[in-house]
């Protein structure tokens, strides 16, 4: 079966600080990659995502992330965060061609230290 | 609409009661999915419809647990007899085909059983 994992679970930042945000994946087939960010008091909302292409993408306010298929990881990056960036981050992934169901991890919580 | 609607935002309920949440997607989106946000657990897939059915029902915990979706639009989750496990973040999300493309989430339901 799918999982994914997040490696870690709270993470504090001053801002201007670089970010990097862990995730792994279990599926020997090809998948598609998500980051979803939860504000606090909101609804989740995507980030960014990989179905192909440049493993290298860019997603929504300065977020990126790398998928490296020989290491199942698709960490999230950003260069300086901003207190703004104080969420809770999700990494899931899907297998193309079934339901679209998402298997998430269990979430980082980053708090950033204005 | 123009987002994901759930109601009710909260539910305390008490233990031994059934409770219907309600899920209204963007018009137009065919796949409807509920997920469970439990404390500590991330999130976790419920089910999954295609229009009014549900191909993938495989994360309902228990026969307590069932949903329905009527006119390809508003669907309901029910839980019967509601233990204090059941408490969690209930959420939905809707997207356009079957979701590979990622979805959008609603701000959903937090159920408490009390």
């Amino acid at each position: 079966a799918q999982s994914v994992s997040q490696h870690n679970h709270h993470v504090i930042l001053s801002e201007a600080a670089s970010l990097e945000l862990g995730c792994n994946y279990s599926y020997g087939g090809t998948v598609n990659l998500f980051w979803y960010v939860q504000y606090p008091g909101q609804h989740l909302q995507l980030l960014l995502k990989y179905f192909s292409g440049d493993p290298l993408v860019k997603g929504i306010k300065g977020f990126e992330a790398e998928f490296i298929k020989s290491k199942f990881s698709f960490n999230l990056r950003k260069p300086s965060v901003q207190w703004s960036d104080t969420a809770e981050y999700f990494c899931a992934v899907s297998s193309p061609g079934n339901t679209g169901k998402l298997i998430f991890g269990q979430g980082t919580t980053l708090q950033v230290k204005p | 609409g123009a987002g994901v609607s759930q109601s009710p935002s909260n539910k305390v309920t008490e233990k031994g009661k059934d409770v219907e949440l309600r899920c209204d997607p963007i018009s137009g989106h065919t796949a409807l999915y509920w997920y469970r946000q439990s404390l500590g657990q991330g999130l976790e897939f419920l089910i999954y419809f295609q229009g009014n059915s549900a191909p993938d029902k495989s994360g309902l915990p228990s026969d307590r647990f069932s949903a329905e979706r009527t006119g390809g639009s508003v669907s309901t989750l029910t839980i019967q007899r509601t233990q204090q496990e059941d408490s969690a973040v209930y959420l939905c999300a809707s997207s356009q085909q079957r979701g590979s493309n990622g979805y959008t989430f609603g701000s959903g339901t937090r159920l408490t059983v009390v």
